[in-house]
């Protein structure tokens, strides 16, 4: 089945910079992603999407970018603030398919 | 307008027992997705139903769990016979039916086999 899998498990960051979480996936029919945020005891919150005809996709303080030739996609959090102390989830699928696939997440670590 | 609502939230049952989790899904939501987390690891896909349908059950273990969601009421996960192996979190997430692409998480049933 399909794997999609993250870099780096836990990442330390300073209250006030910029956090980058990675996450590779091998499925290449794939083309829809969405980043969740997990917070302890709580089920996953949906942060941002993007499809495989983009590359890059901005929210409120977050970006999400696309990478389909190394299959690699990213969450860029600018100006990290305690309360973004979770762990992330990449999740991806094939657009008309209900099924997602989740990566094992990293977990943000914002020190004040 | 309500979420996703699990219960019960944490669950305790002993090895040989059966777990019933619950679900209600998000008004206007007639699909449903259960997924179970083991601690320190992702979501594993267990199964996808719509009403009074099993669209795909492919995450599912082949004994002891079953999955349905009526007409009427809620969608029941059942662990029959649970083991310690039974013990993570499982969340429920449900969609519109015009758009699958979005799916929307309750906060999860606890289940602890001792």
């Amino acid at each position: 089945g399909e794997s999609v899998g993250l870099h780096l498990p836990t990442l330390s960051v300073q209250e006030g910079d910029n956090s980058i979480i990675n996450c590779a996936y091998s499925n290449s029919a794939s083309d829809y992603f969405i980043w969740y945020k997990q917070e302890s005891g709580k089920g996953p919150q949906f942060i941002i999407d993007i499809r495989s005809n983009m590359d890059k996709r901005q929210g409120q303080r977050v970006t999400v970018l696309l990478n389909k030739t190394v299959k690699h996609l990213s969450l860029q959090i600018a100006a990290t603030q305690p309360g973004d102390s979770a762990v992330y989830f990449c999740a991806e699928k094939q657009y008309n398919f209900n099924k997602f696939y989740f990566g094992s997440g990293t977990k943000l670590n914002v020190k004040p | 307008n309500a979420g996703v609502m699990q219960n019960p939230r944490h669950l305790v049952r002993r090895r040989g027992q059966e777990a019933r989790l619950r679900c209600s899904p998000m008004k206007g939501h007639s699909h449903v997705y259960w997924y179970r987390q083991l601690p320190e690891e992702g979501l594993k896909f267990m199964v996808y139903l719509q009403k009074e349908n099993i669209i795909d059950e492919s995450g599912m273990p082949k004994e002891r769990f079953s999955a349905e969601f009526p007409k009427e009421g809620p969608s029941i996960l059942r662990i029959q016979q649970v083991v310690r192996g039974d013990s993570a979190a499982y969340f429920c997430a449900s969609s519109p039916p015009s758009n699958g692409n979005t799916i929307y998480f309750g906060e999860g049933s606890w289940l602890t086999v001792v």
